[in-house]
């Protein structure tokens, strides 16, 4: 079936406005996790979802940063007022049932997100 | 608090060769997972490999094995017969017992023809 879906692909905004990306999971994952990969670094926590559970969003920098999924489904991770030090690739991954280690998290192919 | 290092930010390898990333970690519990993700310039991570701590015998996947010393807390991965294709960032990443994932920093892995 289908992998994790990612869009944009690439996106360039200006400093200050919003962005909204969007991750269309595997298809019957559970799981859904957000990462943040800054140029030349490696994979920095943002959010997790985890079927009808509070979703744990002790990842996110800062409260310009938010996340929404409905149900088992798509979710979208919402950045509002961009600043410069934003400009990322933001890597959306899913797995079956919690992810713990023995239930892999699948990738999507990100989003590069440029602000100038 | 557990961590994940990789000391190599870039490795060359001839093609056809064999090459060996190193991976070590800081961990307090016994049981756990180790994963080698392979992200080429498509930016997908892709899963190459994954270890359980609990299982002494290293895992194999066709050209791409793992050599894991528990004791050391060392999880190198280790690529036979290197093709142009395997270029790419390497990370070696952590779970115990949770969804939060540690990742290393990466591996740049060139393939030379």
């Amino acid at each position: 079936g289908a992998g994790v879906s990612q869009s944009p692909s690439n996106k360039v905004t200006e400093k200050g406005k919003d962005v909204e990306l969007r991750c269309d999971p595997i298809s019957g994952h559970t799981a859904l996790y957000w990462y943040r990969q800054r140029l030349g670094q490696g994979l920095e926590f943002l959010i997790y979802f985890q079927g009808n559970s509070a979703p744990d969003k002790s990842g996110l920098p800062s409260d310009r940063f938010s996340a929404e999924r409905t149900g088992e489904s798509v979710s979208t991770l919402t950045i509002q007022r961009t600043q410069q030090e934003d400009s990322a690739v933001y890597l959306c991954a899913s797995s079956l049932g919690g992810g713990q280690g023995n239930q892999p998290q699948h990738f999507g192919d990100g989003t590069r997100l440029s602000i100038l | 608090a557990q961590t994940v290092t990789q000391s190599q930010p870039e490795m060359s390898v001839q093609e056809a060769e064999t090459v060996t990333l190193s991976c070590t970690y800081d961990t307090s519990e016994s049981d756990y997972y180790l994963f080698w993700y392979k992200q080429p310039p498509s930016r997908q991570m892709i899963l190459v490999i994954r270890q359980e701590a609990y299982k002494q015998q290293n895992a194999t996947e066709n050209r791409f094995s793992v050599n894991f010393q528990k004791a050391a807390k060392s999880f190198s991965l280790k690529i036979s017969d290197s093709q142009l294709g395997d270029a790419a960032m390497y990370f070696c990443a952590y779970a115990a017992g949770t969804y939060k994932y540690i990742f290393g920093t990466g591996t740049r892995l060139k393939v030379l023809a």
